[in-house]
């Protein structure tokens, strides 16, 4: 089955400096998706991208969809505490992430030190 | 966003015996759930697509007899682990479809004694 292969697997990061994460995959997904989980509780969704080359921000986030359609990076600036978790890629096969059950990457376990 | 419920939020059970755990769509009506399951420290695994009035379909290795899910209605689909073993503990996560993203619920913690 498709793989997704998530790096760093862990970052020990001073609060404020930018953090930045990627996803890559042997196969094609048509939609990327960045998820934040923490412990004990479900993902939640941080940002969707539909499109090749979509570079899309929320807030303090920025992600971008590759050119290639097999990579995927996710970047945090001025990192502060509440951002601690696991962020986690996904990929879908198709068009619209909703459509299909989601690929996961192995997640980056993000720890702030103050 | 989109609110997805899921009950109970934990569960222990004795070996052998079955557990429910229901997954509801709080503000929209979902077609489509998926049911994962996240073992510790690991991702999760896609277990099964559940679509509403019709039978699930099922990952490569996941048994369906052992984990039986009903779609009944456009707010509620149920996974129930059948004769669990200790080997079936796992946090159990459902996600409900809209047309473009996926939303999730705040899980299910299984332990089988």
């Amino acid at each position: 089955g498709q793989q997704l292969n998530q790096s760093p697997q862990s970052m020990f990061i001073q609060e404020g400096e930018d953090v930045s994460m990627n996803c890559t995959s042997s196969s094609i997904f048509n939609t990327w998706l960045w998820y934040k989980q923490d412990p004990g509780e479900g993902p939640v969704l941080l940002i969707a991208l539909y499109k090749a080359g979509e570079l899309t921000s929320n807030g303090r986030l920025t992600a971008q969809f590759g050119i290639t359609r097999k990579d995927s990076f996710l970047n945090i600036s001025a990192s502060i505490p509440s951002d601690v978790g696991i962020y986690f890629c996904a990929g879908s096969s198709n068009s619209g992430g909703g459509a299909d059950g989601l690929t996961f990457g192995k997640g980056t376990h993000l720890i702030i030190q103050p | 966003g989109a609110v997805v419920s899921q009950h109970p939020s934990w569960v222990i059970c004795k070996s052998g015996t079955s557990v429910k755990i229901e997954c509801r769509s709080l503000d929209f009506q979902a077609t489509t759930m998926f049911w994962y399951r996240q073992f510790p420290k690991q991702s999760l695994m896609l277990m099964a697509t559940s679509n509403e009035g019709s039978k699930a379909t099922y990952e490569q290795g996941v048994e369906k007899d052992k984990f039986l899910i009903n779609h009944a209605s456009l707010t509620l689909s149920t996974l129930t682990v059948t004769s669990a073993h200790p080997e079936d503990s796992s946090f159990y996560i459902c996600s409900a479809r809209r047309p473009l993203e996926q939303y999730f619920g705040p899980g299910t913690r299984l332990t089988v004694t």
